[in-house]
Order: structure tokens, then C-alpha cells, then sequence
């Protein structure tokens, strides 16, 4: 039972380049995330999205971009990388279940933009 | 989505109830309150959620005051791997979480 999983775990990117993180889930939930936490603050909300074919921006959607083309890919590009986007990418997963639901988080994927 | 203050750090002696407090004055009536907590760089963990009812699972329990305008997450028995920054949340939709900067809990020996 893999839950969320992202890939890359690490990577390092120089200035000006572009990449995406990936990001899957097996749970068949309808509500993915990206979040990005900078050392020592909260989390922050990039894109979310309801359904494969629908995304919205979060609290900080500036400079990535992404994708949901099936209920279980969510990918996050990132295009022009700056050294600002260096922090940890988090993606998520939901589902409505009446009462409240509950998120499920993959392990992170750790950036560094030189 | 109501907006959430907490406490930035408490310190709590193992073996002993952690209380932490969360306020969320801006809370409406159909939005849940949900405690999530972070070790190290992990991802978020789940603990508990609540509407206005008390609720208690095997890791904690949720105390949200009648008028919903505040809540106190306990864990009843803290041990040392509950050291933790842990976050609470209020939102309406199945979407838009968003955390604020916790409160880091450390565990004493």
C-alpha cells in the first residue's frame, strides 16, 4: 500500500533551469496538493485540485505549473527555476468522506536551485 | 476558512498530559477543526478531527469549546517521539488546508 508517492527525493537545479516533480497516488482520492515549507515555516499551498482536469492556485501559485489529466497523477513544474523555490515540495491527497476528511501526505521532495 | 493562532512553542514532561490550544475565532458553523502534527521534515500526520462534539481517537483527544471559538488538542501520556510541530486547521471545503506555523512541542525527559 504505497499511499503518495513523489520522485524526485532530492535533486538540485541551477538557476534558469525547469523541472517537475512528480507525484502519485493509489487511494483513488479526488483532491490533490502541493505545498512547499521553507525552513522553519508552515506550509504552504501552491495548486490543488479537485478531479482530473481541474486545478486551481493555492496561497503561493507564482512561478510552477501543473496537471491533472487522471485521478492519479498530479505533477508540479517548475519552469525558470529561482533560487527563492529552493524548500521542501509536499503533495497530498483527500477524499470527502461526510464527516470531515483526512489528508495523506507523501515523504517530500527536497529542492535546491543554485 | 477560518484563520487559526497557536501558540509557538510549549514544553511538556514525559508521562504528562500535552495540552495544546488552538484558537479559531472565525470559525463558521459547518467548518471542521483538524490537528495535524509534523516530525522532523515528514509529511504532515493526521490526528484528529472535530465539528463541535468532543471527539477521542488512540492518539489523542479534542476538546472544542461550545461557542467553537477554541479547541485544545491533548495527548493524554506524552512520550519523547510526540516531540513534534503540530498544526491546527479549520476549513469548510475538501480543499485549500491551510497551515499556519504550529506550535513545536517538545517532550522532556
Amino acid at each position: 500500500n504505497a499511499g503518495v508517492t513523489q520522485t524526485p527525493k532530492f535533486r538540485i537545479l541551477k538557476i534558469g533551469q525547469s523541472m517537475t516533480l512528480q507525484c502519485t497516488q493509489d487511494m483513488n482520492h479526488n483532491y490533490m496538493y502541493w505545498y512547499r515549507q521553507d525552513p522553519g515555516m508552515g506550509l504552504k499551498l501552491i495548486y490543488y485540485s479537485v478531479g482530473a482536469g481541474i486545478t486551481d492556485k493555492g496561497e503561493v501559485p507564482n512561478g510552477y505549473n501543473v496537471s491533472r489529466s487522471t485521478t492519479e497523477d498530479f505533477p508540479l513544474r517548475l519552469e525558470l527555476a529561482a533560487p527563492s523555490q529552493t524548500s521542501v515540495y509536499f503533495c497530498a491527497s483527500s477524499t470527502w468522506g461526510g464527516t470531515g476528511n483526512t489528508i495523506y501526505f507523501g515523504e517530500g521532495s527536497w529542492l535546491t536551485v543554485v | 476558512d477560518a484563520k487559526t493562532t497557536q501558540p509557538p512553542s510549549m514544553d511538556c514532561a514525559e508521562g504528562r498530559a500535552a495540552n495544546l490550544p488552538c484558537n479559531h475565532s472565525t470559525i463558521s458553523g459547518n467548518e471542521y477543526v483538524y490537528w495535524y502534527r509534523q516530525i522532523h521534515s515528514q509529511g504532515p500526520q493526521y490526528i484528529i478531527h472535530g465539528l463541535k462534539n468532543n471527539e477521542t481517537n488512540e492518539m489523542a483527544s479534542l476538546i472544542i469549546t461550545e461557542d467553537r471559538k477554541s479547541s485544545t488538542l491533548i495527548l493524554p501520556h506524552a512520550t519523547l517521539r510526540d516531540t513534534a510541530v503540530y498544526y491546527c486547521i479549520g476549513t469548510s471545503g475538501t480543499y485549500k488546508y491551510i497551515f499556519g506555523t504550529g506550535t513545536r512541542l517538545k517532550v522532556l525527559a
